[in-house]
């Protein structure tokens, strides 16, 4: 089944302490993103990644870190999360090209207390 | 500035009244597109569909039907004979071609409830 799974789905965590998000699609997508969805504010994007080892920032990077190593992999790094990351956090991928869809993940309830 | 604004808020419709979600764009680029997702109360996010700058063409997929004008930056979303499967939050994206890929750009959302 063609899919995006994200881990894990629900995290309560504390200041400061390091975390990883994982991302990983089936459907050999080269674009891939991230984006945070909060009350109010829609869906924005914290980066994206248009193939292997190419990462740009979205709207909203300040506090993550990203990296593809691997094509199918995208995982999102919080090196020292704070209370205003509590978000829930969604991953999606897609063909390269402009006018493809993007297939979005399960989601992951992330909250930094 | 916002990029996409969806300024509905939230909207209440009756069953079978028809309804339009409301999208207005900002941008400098000639080569753009277009995107409308559907948030169902489950939480997922569900594509309905893509259009690209250079095609003003009104679409139509069943109850829904899409109207996109390059003059007034919109592309607005109407659902004919709402059904109560219809209640989520919508939202509208536009997608602008940068050197490293594709940023993306979601409006707030609409979140529209169908009443029986």
């Amino acid at each position: 089944e063609a899919q995006v799974t994200q881990n894990p789905r629900y995290l309560i965590t504390v200041t400061g302490k390091k975390l990883t998000v994982t991302c990983s699609q089936n459907m050999n997508h080269e674009y891939m993103s991230w984006y945070r969805q909060d009350p109010g504010l829609g869906l924005r994007q914290i980066y994206y990644s248009m193939n292997v080892e190419v990462t740009d920032k979205g709207d909203v990077p300040e506090g993550y870190k990203v990296s593809r190593k691997e094509k199918r992999n995208f995982p999102l790094i919080l090196e020292s999360p704070s209370p205003n990351q509590t978000s829930l956090y969604f991953c999606a991928s897609s063909f390269r090209q402009l006018n493809y869809e993007q297939y979005f993940g399960p989601g992951t309830r992330l909250t930094v207390t | 500035a916002q990029k996409v604004t969806q300024a509905q808020t939230e909207i209440s419709v009756v069953e079978k009244e028809d309804v339009t979600l409301d999208c207005v764009y900002e941008t400098r680029d000639t080569t753009y597109y277009l995107f409308w997702y559907k948030q169902p109360p489950s939480g997922e996010l569900v594509f309905l569909i893509r259009r690209n700058s250079f095609d003003e063409q009104n679409e139509i997929s069943g109850r829904y039907s899409w109207n996109f004008q390059k003059s007034t930056s919109s592309f607005n979303f109407t659902i004919t004979a709402s059904q109560v499967v219809d209640s989520a939050v919508y939202f509208c994206a536009l997608s602008e071609l940068t050197n490293t890929g594709n940023q993306f750009y979601f409006g707030t959302g609409t979140s529209l409830t169908v009443i029986p």
